[in-house]
């Protein structure tokens, strides 16, 4: 059974910074790409980082370029977000979900709350 | 930059046919997946490439595009179908979502 499990979150000051991680069992993580998606409270959703299988190919969302970094140490089946100098409109759920660009997501984990605030 | 539009809500009765619409330009030339939140839980793919469904999502339910719009149809609707639907498509973009209410 494919099982993503996302930890980390937490209440941070806004300019703080977090890392999320992921851990994935049930499938060769090695062999998928990855990405983090995340909702903001009663707000849709929003893709906000994608990394391929070997990590050789990266893209982020404008609106978290130059402050977020996505990683994954496949030796760990694990995937990471590391989220710097963090604003009040980051607040949100983080989901990881696997799935390639312009194809689908056709698994999530439980998600991972993230609230920025003073 | 392309959006996606999506009706805020839907209400339908059960046992009815419920059809939650994603409109976009020339939609129909690109390939759009839908998902299922229920609350408090993660999303769910329930259709994928226009119109196949994962394994475990049942036959109720069926997808369409062209055009300038795609559309999630949800057959014999049920009480346990309440939730919000979400449309991708074009690289990971996502429409605002559509709450469908069971009557």
């Amino acid at each position: 059974e494919v099982q993503l499990v996302e930890s980390g979150g937490g209440l941070v000051q806004p300019g703080g910074s977090l890392r999320l991680s992921c851990e994935a069992s049930g499938f060769t993580f090695s062999s998928y790409e990855m990405n983090w998606v995340r909702q903001a409270p009663g707000k849709g959703l929003e893709w906000v980082s994608y990394i391929s299988s070997s990590d050789t190919t990266i893209y982020y969302a404008d609106s978290v370029e130059g402050r977020f970094t996505i990683s994954r140490d496949n030796a760990k089946n694990s995937l990471y977000l590391q989220m710097n100098s963090l604003r009040a409109e980051d607040t949100a759920v983080y989901y990881c979900a696997r799935g390639a660009p312009r194809a689908y997501f056709d698994y999530w984990g439980q998600g991972t709350l993230v609230t920025v605030s003073s | 930059s392309y959006v996606l539009t999506q009706p805020p809500s839907v209400s339908v009765a059960p046992g009815q046919t419920a059809r939650i619409t994603c409109g976009g330009n020339n939609i129909g030339g690109k390939t759009v997946h839908w998902y299922q939140q229920k609350p408090g839980q993660a999303p769910v793919l329930v259709v994928y490439d226009d119109n196949d469904r994962p394994s475990g999502i049942p036959e109720r339910f069926s997808g369409s595009n062209s055009g300038n719009t795609a559309t999630l149809t949800i057959s014999r609707v049920e009480a346990g179908d309440e939730a919000d639907y979400y449309c991708q498509a074009e690289d990971m973009l996502f429409g605002g979502g559509t709450k469908l209410t069971v009557l």
